[in-house]
């Protein structure tokens, strides 16, 4: 079963407009976080955001916010006032706790955003 | 500001060849990782290792083989590259994670393989 699940394969999105990416995650371990990350189209990966799942707020980094509905298991990404230097793909990835996990990331499949002028 | 360094960039190799990817990270990371991105695909673990002299078995490790012997470096091998292994590949470092931790990973900027 997928772990990680991105159901936007794709969107357009109007510029300045705010954007709500996808994602659900699925695990049964108490302690575990979630990033987000940029893929713009040189390639490089670039870390967003974070949110522990025993974090109360949800996490914000300036234009971007997370949108934790634990109980739903599902973290998703907001951007504010969307820039077309925002079109990329976004990646979002689990941490587990598990001790055998060693704390490795499990990835989704990503979203491809595209803002338009 | 060098963080994660990756050589080479790009490459093309036959099929049968042997290569050895180079990462490189000066933030005195414990933990290092390879992976392998795939097109409609999330980035899948290759091999990682929790500290100099120590890797372990990722998702897919078949086909590659990694040494850990300094802690800034971490390189991967293909013994024999196969067309299947055409890919982009990218190396990331972390602190130590921990239970609760917002240690991000930090990548390189990618290795683009292809076997032909």
């Amino acid at each position: 079963a997928q772990k990680i699940t991105q159901t936007q394969p794709g969107m357009f999105v109007q510029e300045k407009e705010a954007v709500t990416l996808d994602c659900t995650y699925d695990t049964s371990d108490q302690s575990y976080g979630l990033f987000w990350y940029k893929q713009p189209s040189s390639g490089e990966m670039i870390f967003l955001i974070y949110q522990g799942s025993y974090d109360e707020q949800n996490a914000t980094e300036g234009r971007y916010s997370l949108n934790f509905q634990k109980a739903r298991k599902s973290a998703n990404l907001v951007i504010s006032a969307s820039q077309l230097g925002d079109s990329a793909m976004y990646f979002c990835a689990m941490r587990e706790g598990r001790g055998d996990s060693n704390y490795q990331l499990i990835w989704g499949a990503g979203t491809k955003l595209i803002i338009k002028p | 500001n060098a963080g994660v360094t990756q050589t080479p960039k790009f490459r093309v190799l036959k099929t049968g060849q042997s290569m050895t990817l180079l990462c490189a990270q000066d933030m005195n990371h414990e933990y290092m990782y390879w992976y392998r991105q795939d097109p409609g695909m999330g980035l899948r673990l290759i091999h990682y290792s929790v500290g100099e002299g120590t890797t372990a078995k990722g998702e897919v490790p078949d086909g590659y083989n990694v040494s850990r012997l300094k802690k800034q470096n971490f390189l991967l091998g293909l013994e024999s590259a196969a067309p299947s292994q055409t890919s982009v590949y990218f190396c990331a470092s972390s602190y130590y994670p921990g239970l609760n931790s917002n240690q991000p990973q930090h990548f390189g900027d990618g290795t683009r393989l292809s076997i032909l």
